[in-house]
């Protein structure tokens, strides 16, 4: 089974650049896509295919997979982007064929 | 606009089942593959199944084969995800979410919570 990890938390002052990573084997070879998740709301689509944004998603949110590594950069941090952030890619193998990491918190110091 | 509209909170005792609906509006109800994916409180996200409303075939992961069925009903635009022989472990959120290309969820219903308590 395919495995994503995620740091727990990330912490950045407002108007930094926030950088959440997503961890897996040759996760470059794989689609990664990205949700915001609010506290009690529905998690939000903000990157699909590594880096495309849905309409809607701030030009702030931007995304990158290489080697082991994908990741998620917010820009300009705003208080409103606290949230949790999860990645998740498709992969035919594993028996949970749409996997998702374990998420990261973000918090807006 | 794309709506996904679920039903409300739910209660059940171990041993019950439950069924969940999802009602979309705003496109073509057939044209776009469901998913439910569930959370329990604190957790993160978990990928249950998916269902094709056009011919109604699904694909459950394994970890609840034998456990949950989803089903449709084309004549009100409505997915149901029901889930039986509960257990404390069942407690939590639980979303319907469409895909637009295979791999992602572009859009999500609002939630249901379903609490397995004796």
């Amino acid at each position: 089974s395919y495995v994503l990890t995620q740091p727990p938390s990330v912490s950045v002052a407002p108007g930094k650049t926030a950088r959440i990573t997503c961890g897996g084997n040759n996760i470059g070879s794989k689609s990664v896509h990205w949700y915001q998740q609010k506290p009690g709301q529905a998690p939000v689509l903000v990157i699909y295919y590594d880096s495309d944004r849905p309409s809607g998603i701030p030009e702030r949110f931007s995304g990158s997979n290489s080697g082991n590594t994908a990741t998620l950069t917010i820009s300009r941090v705003e208080a409103g982007d606290e949230a949790d952030y999860y990645c998740q890619v498709w992969d035919s193998s594993s028996d949970h064929r749409w996997v998702f990491g374990g998420g990261t918190k973000l918090t807006v110091l | 606009q794309v709506q996904l509209v679920q039903s409300g909170a739910e209660v059940k005792k171990p041993g019950a089942s439950v069924k969940v609906s999802c009602k979309a509006s705003g496109y073509t109800f057939t044209s776009y593959y469901m998913h439910w994916v569930r959370q329990a409180p604190g957790q993160g996200l978990e990928w249950m199944g998916i269902i094709n409303p056009s011919g109604g075939s699904t694909s459950y992961a394994q970890k609840f084969q034998g456990r949950v069925t989803m089903t449709r009903d084309t004549s009100t635009s409505t997915v149901y995800m029901e889930l039986s022989s509960l257990r404390s472990e069942d407690t939590a959120v639980y979303y319907c979410a469409r895909s637009s290309s295979l791999e992602w969820f572009e859009y999500w219903g609002q939630g249901t919570l379903v609490t397995v308590s004796s």
